[in-house]
C-alpha cells in the first residue's frame, strides 16, 4: 500500500520567516496530494492541494510543489504568523482497492514565535 | 467550518463494551469516510461509504463496522472495545466517489479504560 513519509516532525520559526515541510510517497499511481492544518482540539482543515498534472500551486502565503519523478511534494509557508502554529499533515490519494482513501504522513508540529 | 458534524464530542468506555459514533456530512456530499487518529499520529483510513454501500476499507478488523443512511449521514460502530481503540475518530465527507477533496468534522475523542 501507499506509504507517506513527512519531515520534519517539529519545526520552529520566527514570525515573518518561511517554513517548508516535505513529504515523500511510494505509490506511483497516487495523483492527488492535499495538505491539512490541525489545531488543538479540532479536525484537520484542508488548506491546499495539488494534482499530479500540476507542478506547483499557490494560494496567498501558501504554496505546494510536486515532483512526480522523485515522488515528493512540499508545503511552503511564507511570512509566517503566530496563527500558523499548528500540526500540518500531508496526504496522498490511493484509489485502488481501498476506495478513495487518503494516506497521511505523521505530521509536522509548526511553532511560530513572535 | 466544514459543515461536517460529529457526535458525541467525547466519551469514555470500558474494555469489551460497544460504541456508536455519528456523523452528518456537508450539504450536497454523498460520500463519507472514517479515520482513526491516535495521539501524535496522522489519521488512518477505516472505511468509506458511498450511497449506503461500503466503498473501500483500510486495515481494521471486522469489529469496526459502519452504516450510511439515505440522508448520507453515517455511523461507526466498534464492538469489543480494546485499550488501543482510544483515539480521535474523524469523519470526512466528499461530494462523490472520484471527488478527491475530503472535508473533516471535529472528531469524537474515545477513551477506553
Amino acid at each position: 500500500g501507499e506509504n507517506v513519509e513527512q519531515h520534519p516532525s517539529t519545526l520552529s520559526v520566527q514570525e515573518g520567516d518561511s517554513a517548508v515541510i516535505k513529504c515523500t510517497y511510494s505509490d506511483s499511481a497516487s495523483n492527488y496530494f492535499p495538505w491539512y492544518k490541525q489545531e488543538l482540539g479540532k479536525g484537520p482543515q484542508l488548506i491546499i492541494d495539488i494534482r499530479s498534472n500540476v507542478g506547483e500551486k499557490k494560494d496567498q502565503r501558501i504554496a505546494v510543489t510536486l515532483n512526480k519523478t522523485a515522488k515528493h511534494f512540499s508545503l511552503h509557508i511564507t511570512e509566517t504568523q503566530p496563527e500558523d502554529s499548528a500540526v500540518y499533515f500531508c496526504a496522498a490519494h490511493a484509489s485502488s482497492n481501498s476506495g478513495y482513501a487518503l494516506n497521511f504522513g505523521k505530521g509536522t508540529s509548526l511553532l511560530v514565535t513572535p | 467550518e466544514t459543515g461536517v458534524t460529529q457526535s458525541p464530542t467525547h466519551l469514555i468506555k470500558t474494555r469489551g463494551q460497544q460504541v456508536t459514533l455519528r456523523c452528518s456530512s456537508q450539504s450536497g456530499h454523498n460520500t463519507v469516510s472514517w479515520y482513526q487518529q491516535a495521539l501524535g499520529q496522522g489519521p488512518q483510513f477505516i472505511f468509506q461509504y458511498y450511497r449506503e454501500e461500503e466503498n473501500g476499507r483500510g486495515n481494521f478488523p471486522p469489529r469496526f463496522s459502519g452504516l450510511q443512511f439515505p440522508n448520507y449521514s453515517s455511523e461507526l460502530n466498534v464492538n469489543a472495545l480494546e485499550l488501543d481503540d482510544s483515539a480521535l475518530y474523524l469523519c470526512a465527507s466528499s461530494s462523490g466517489v472520484g471527488r478527491d477533496e475530503q472535508f473533516f468534522g471535529p472528531g469524537t475523542r474515545l477513551t477506553v479504560l
